[in-house]
């Protein structure tokens, strides 16, 4: 089983659609987490990211984590053509010095207007 | 204030050969993270430097190996290459201090192996 579990997706949806991203991961130490969005031919953008359990808003974005679940999802309202990109989502191992990060493989999103 | 940059944007090479990348972090940021990212395995850590110390290592094999200078920038090397280590190469700076890993990426180099 890998750390980190994500749908490759495609997820196709309408513009003005609610989209829900979601991924599993194993590891129960894991602290930070992170939702990453990255265009094609561009390097990934950080959207947000949450620490330990709860939800965090940022305009149409929410993240929420569950940590009983091991469960994290990323929710975009309003979703425009723009949001067109692959979501990847990301989290922290513990008890390492440094800054490694563990990645989903990523979702693809298209938002048809 | 400037992103981080890589240089080159695109690199091909011919199986055997070695290679050099470059990465510029974002003022101030003494943390510098190497990931590879390919179709199937996605993004893989590679290696961490702060303060021009390794301070952390993926599981990839020592062919990969990089460095970092005292303004913060950074190089990674793959020597002898293979055919497997196409992918888009990602550098990302951080502060590298505790609390939130919040790591920005530059925009990558992209490496076909002939």
């Amino acid at each position: 089983q890998k750390e980190v579990e994500q749908d490759p997706g495609p997820l196709s949806v309408p513009e003005g659609a609610i989209v829900s991203l979601n991924c599993t991961y194993s590891n129960s130490a894991f602290q930070y987490f992170m939702w990453y969005r990255q265009y094609s031919r561009k390097g990934p953008e950080l959207l947000m990211y949450t620490y330990s359990s709860g939800n965090k808003e940022d305009g149409r974005f929410t993240a929420q984590v569950d940590k009983s679940s091991k469960y994290i999802s990323l929710f975009i309202r309003d979703s425009q053509p723009s949001d067109s990109a692959t979501y990847l989502c990301a989290m922290s191992p513990p008890n390492q010095a440094g800054t490694a990060l563990i990645f989903g493989k990523g979702t693809t999103l298209s938002v048809s207007s | 204030k400037a992103g981080v940059t890589q240089t080159p944007r695109y690199l091909i090479k011919t199986r055997g050969q070695q290679v050099t990348l470059s990465c510029s972090p974002i003022s101030g940021h003494r943390s510098v993270s190497w990931y590879q990212q390919t179709p199937g395995q996605g993004l893989q850590f590679l290696f961490e430097y702060f303060s021009e110390t390794q301070r952390n290592k993926g599981n990839f094999p020592g062919r990969f190996s990089g460095r970092q200078f005292s303004n913060s920038r950074s190089e990674m090397n793959v020597s002898t290459l293979e055919l497997g280590d196409s992918a888009l190469y990602l550098c990302a700076s951080s502060r590298g201090l505790a609390g939130a890993p919040t790591q920005y990426f530059g925009p990558g180099t992209r490496l076909t192996v002939l």
